[in-house]
């Protein structure tokens, strides 16, 4: 069964303290890997798509990884307005629907 | 342009009563998909739909809610009757291609049963 797990469940950094987001994925055959950014009361708001391990991909003080069994989100130095809960999706290629974590609530204090 | 766009942002509606959610996808995007959250639980995918067909509807709990997308254009999520367990976020996203193309949602319709 196509399933992901992402940990911690919840993460408190003071400003500056980079830190490192899992996503362990069970997938049949993966077609590709899904960060998203949620804020309370948004919608997940896209960040990155990887597709075959060993790809990386950056973006201002994030920058994603994957691996065949998980992908990490690393953060750099972050600041408060990093805080929000980013979760991960994996699609197979069986199908076209995402797979989601229930995600990692940041929060980055002053 | 404009993203995903969601109606309405907030419904509180009794047992038994019907509710109809309303997505209008970004424009070009022939790809339609609803998911939902409930309290606690990750994010679920209900169904697909490919321009006006649906695609895949695995992921619909039952024959309480009905999907349509006249035209090809904007869709529908209806809840009949509503169920308490019913309650919690329904997401619409879209995407312009299937096959490991990224989907953008919308800011979600946030569904209170009572």
């Amino acid at each position: 069964e196509d399933q992901v797990t992402q940990s911690p469940e919840a993460l408190r950094l003071q400003e500056g303290e980079s830190s490192s987001l899992n996503c362990s994925y069970t997938v049949s055959g993966l077609r590709g890997l899904f960060w998203y950014r949620q804020d309370p009361g948004k919608g997940p708001e896209f960040l990155f798509t990887l597709y075959s391990a060993g790809e990386e991909k950056e973006k201002e003080r994030l920058k994603a990884t994957l691996t065949k069994k998980e992908s990490f989100l690393h953060i750099t130095a972050p600041k408060p307005e990093d805080s929000a809960t980013y979760l991960c999706a994996v699609q197979a290629y069986t199908g076209n629907q995402f797979y989601f974590g229930t995600g990692t609530s940041l929060t980055v204090i002053p | 342009e404009a993203g995903v766009t969601q109606f309405p942002s907030h419904s509180v509606i009794e047992k038994g009563q019907t509710v109809t959610l309303r997505c209008d996808p970004i424009s070009g995007h022939d790809n339609l998909y609803w998911y939902r959250r409930v309290m606690g639980k990750e994010i679920k995918f209900l169904l697909h739909f490919v321009k006006e067909s649906k695609q895949d509807e695995s992921g619909m709990p039952n024959n309480r809610f009905l999907a349509e997308r006249t035209g090809g254009t904007y869709s529908t999520l209806k809840v009949q009757p509503a169920e308490l367990e019913d309650s919690g976020v329904y997401f619409c996203a879209s995407s312009q291609y299937q096959d490991g193309n990224t989907i953008y949602f919308g800011e979600g319709s946030w569904l209170t049963v009572v």
